[in-house]
């Protein structure tokens, strides 16, 4: 089955700065790359995702890559706001299939003052 | 979300009771799914239904059992609950898109 790795576990950046979460995945066949932020004491909330006929995808702050060769996708989020500190989970399907996700572990990210 | 509806919210229930986990959605979709989360594991699936006459058992089914009682109803039962079944479930909806805001249960 597949495996979704995720780096980092936690994340502190300062506010206005960059924050990367990298993924790696084992599946050959996956073809869909959701991500999503939970905030404290709340759901998993989709944010962005990706297809796997699509190499790069931006909304607003927001972006994802992905690098089928290599097996890894990552969030990136530019210009931080203390607002954007939560658990973000990346996940991995082949939605040819059961279309069933297998999720990272997560990466707390903080964003400070 | 609160399309999502989960009840209880939290939940504190004594090894080898019975507990049942609701969720009803009003956005009309036929997939509905039921997670566990826990710390540092990320979220694991228990069961999916992609429509009333379909259930699926996901990777840790055991010690669970689900009811698609209606499109909109899907409930999700401990029947001898244990200690480590202990953790935040969450319901969600249509290919993972919309999730509830969960229930804490507690085993003691």
């Amino acid at each position: 089955g597949e495996n979704v790795e995720q780096h980092p576990s936690t994340l502190s950046v300062q506010e206005g700065d960059s924050a990367v979460i990298k993924c790696t995945y084992s599946d050959s066949a996956s073809n869909y790359f959701p991500w999503y932020k939970q905030e404290l004491g709340k759901g998993p909330q989709l944010i962005i995702d990706i297809r796997s006929n699509v190499g790069e995808k931006k909304d607003q702050r927001i972006a994802v890559t992905l690098n089928k060769t290599a097996k890894h996708f990552s969030l990136h989020i530019t210009e931080t706001q203390p607002e954007d500190s939560a658990v973000y989970f990346c996940a991995a399907s082949d939605t040819g299939t059961a279309s069933k996700l297998t999720f990272g572990t997560g990466t707390r990210l903080q964003v400070t003052l | 979300d609160a399309d999502v509806t989960q009840t209880p919210r939290n939940r504190i229930t004594k090894t080898g009771k019975r507990i049942m986990l609701e969720c009803s959605q009003t956005k009309g979709h036929d997939r509905m799914y039921w997670y566990r989360q826990d710390p540092g594991l990320g979220l694991q699936l228990i069961y999916y239904s992609f429509d009333v006459k379909d259930i699926n058992k996901g990777e840790i089914s055991d010690g669970y059992s689900v009811s698609r009682q209606a499109q909109a109803k899907f409930s999700l039962s401990l029947e001898s609950a244990i200690p480590n079944q202990t953790a935040l479930y969450f319901c969600a909806l249509h290919y993972e898109q919309y999730f509830g805001p969960g229930t804490r249960l507690t085993v003691t």
